[in-house]
């Protein structure tokens, strides 16, 4: 069986600070790996994921996360974080099976103060 | 390309009531997800369907709930009868087999308030 677990409920933290929300995850089996992004009242975006090759990916808006399979984290971390990325994101685990079939983990708040 | 849709966005209901959710997969997909989300609980897969077949509700919490794919263009999820304890916000997601990327597709949710 797979599980996520996501350390902190919620993280404030003022603009243009860094941020790191934490992940770590349990698998009996090889997994991929993925955190998701929830903006009030919409469904959950794909933010970025680990399949195979580099274990340092990268999103489009300047997130990156890091699958270290010795300590089975996938730390989500922004150098500097904007107002609008104020949202809550899941990690999440899936061993490719079912057709992806995707764990979640509880959420962890981010919080961006001006 | 239109994303999955759901129906109801919102629904109030009170006790013992039938509650019907509705979703439209994108066009192609052919894995569909419902998942429920809660505070206590967070986001708990209820059943999976694969070519409009179930092939895993060992999530689905109790009797009360159904879930059918009567084609691969939607879905319902029905809950006979509702319970306060069913309030949650209700998420349907698609994928495409051979798209290897694992990415779900998520609808903007069905929000259920059980009286």
């Amino acid at each position: 069986a797979q599980s996520v677990t996501q350390l902190d409920s919620q993280v404030p933290v003022f603009e243009e600070a860094p941020v790191e929300l934490r992940c770590n995850y349990s698998s009996s089996v090889s997994v991929y790996l993925f955190w998701y992004v929830q903006y009030p009242n919409q469904g959950l975006q794909l933010l970025l994921k680990y399949l195979s090759g580099s274990t340092l990916v990268e999103s489009i808006n300047g997130f990156e996360a890091e699958f270290n399979k010795s300590q089975t984290s996938f730390h989500l971390r922004k150098p500097s974080v904007h107002i609008s990325d104020t949202a809550e994101y899941f990690c999440a685990v899936s061993d490719g099976t079912g057709g992806f079939k995707t764990i979640f983990g509880a959420g962890t708040r981010l919080f961006v103060k001006a | 390309d239109a994303g999955v849709i759901q129906s109801p966005r919102h629904e109030v209901t009170e006790m013992g009531q039938e509650v019907t959710l509705r979703c439209k997969p994108i066009s192609g997909h052919d894995y569909l997800f419902w998942y429920r989300q809660t505070m206590m609980r967070g986001l708990e897969l209820l059943i999976y369907f694969n070519n409009n077949v179930p092939i895993d509700d060992s999530g689905m919490p109790e009797d009360r709930f159904s879930a059918k794919m009567p084609n691969a263009s939607f879905s319902t999820l029905k809950i006979q009868p509702s319970e306060p304890r069913d309030s949650a916000v209700y998420f349907c997601a698609s994928r495409r087999t051979g798209l290897n990327t694992g990415e779900l597709f998520f609808g903007e949710g069905s929000r259920l308030t059980v009286l």
